[in-house]
């Protein structure tokens, strides 16, 4: 069965800090692969998808993503975090075929201190 | 441009009951999806409609129920409720079919609480 494993649950950081968000998935076939966010008092929102092509994806607000097949990993990524950034990161996968079903990472909170 | 809407915000029911959860697609889009955001589970696919059809189904029991309108507005029906089923229901809707490039757009969700 499908499944997306996200490492961290919880992560602080200051301002300015780096930021990298691990994602891995077990899925056999070909991938399409989602990070979506949810701001405090918001709806999830897309932040950047990989289905083909550049395994490097540039997002909004300045988040990219590296799919790494090999690794089954799809990492977030941002040089320097805003307080702004504070939200829940959830990473989501769909497999090949028409199912229409996003398989959820468990989500991973993220605190921005100022 | 209008996103996807659902309601009502929050709905309180009480063990046993049926909950009735509505979505409105966002205009264009065919396919409606529905997702259950429980405590500790995550989120979880329920249920895809498009054209008025199930076109797939999450693993979840013959309780949960839905239905897509001709307008493409979509209905969520849960029976006999049970505890665990107090979650944030989410809907999100896209273009048909739903190919890679599509992105599902996330509504605000229905809070449901059963006592």
């Amino acid at each position: 069965a499908q499944s997306v494993s996200q490492h961290n649950h919880h992560v602080i950081l200051s301002e300015a800090a780096s930021l990298e968000l691990g994602c891995n998935y077990s899925y056999g076939g070909t991938v399409n692969l989602f990070w979506y966010v949810q701001y405090p008092g918001q709806h999830l929102q897309l932040l950047l998808k990989y289905f083909s092509g550049d395994p490097l994806v540039k997002g909004i607000k300045g988040f990219e993503a590296e799919f790494i097949k090999s690794k089954f990993s799809f990492n977030l990524r941002k040089p320097s975090v805003q307080w702004s950034d504070t939200a829940e990161y959830f990473c989501a996968v769909m497999g090949s075929g028409n199912t229409g079903k996003l398989i959820f990472g468990q989500g991973t909170t993220l605190q921005v201190k100022p | 441009e209008a996103g996807v809407t659902q309601s009502p915000t929050h709905l309180i029911k009480t063990r046993g009951q049926q909950a009735t959860l509505r979505c409105s697609p966002i205009s264009g889009h065919t396919s409606v999806y529905w997702y259950q955001q429980a405590l500790g589970l995550g989120l979880q696919f329920l249920l895809w409609y498009d054209e008025g059809e199930e076109r797939n189904r999450g693993n979840f029991p013959p309780r949960f129920s839905g239905r897509q309108f001709p307008n493409y507005s979509s209905e969520l029906n849960v029976n006999a409720l049970e505890l665990e089923d107090s979650a944030l229901y989410l809907c999100a809707s896209s273009f048909y079919p739903p190919t890679p490039a599509d992105t599902q757009y996330f509504g605000p969700g229905t809070r449901l609480t059963v006592l």
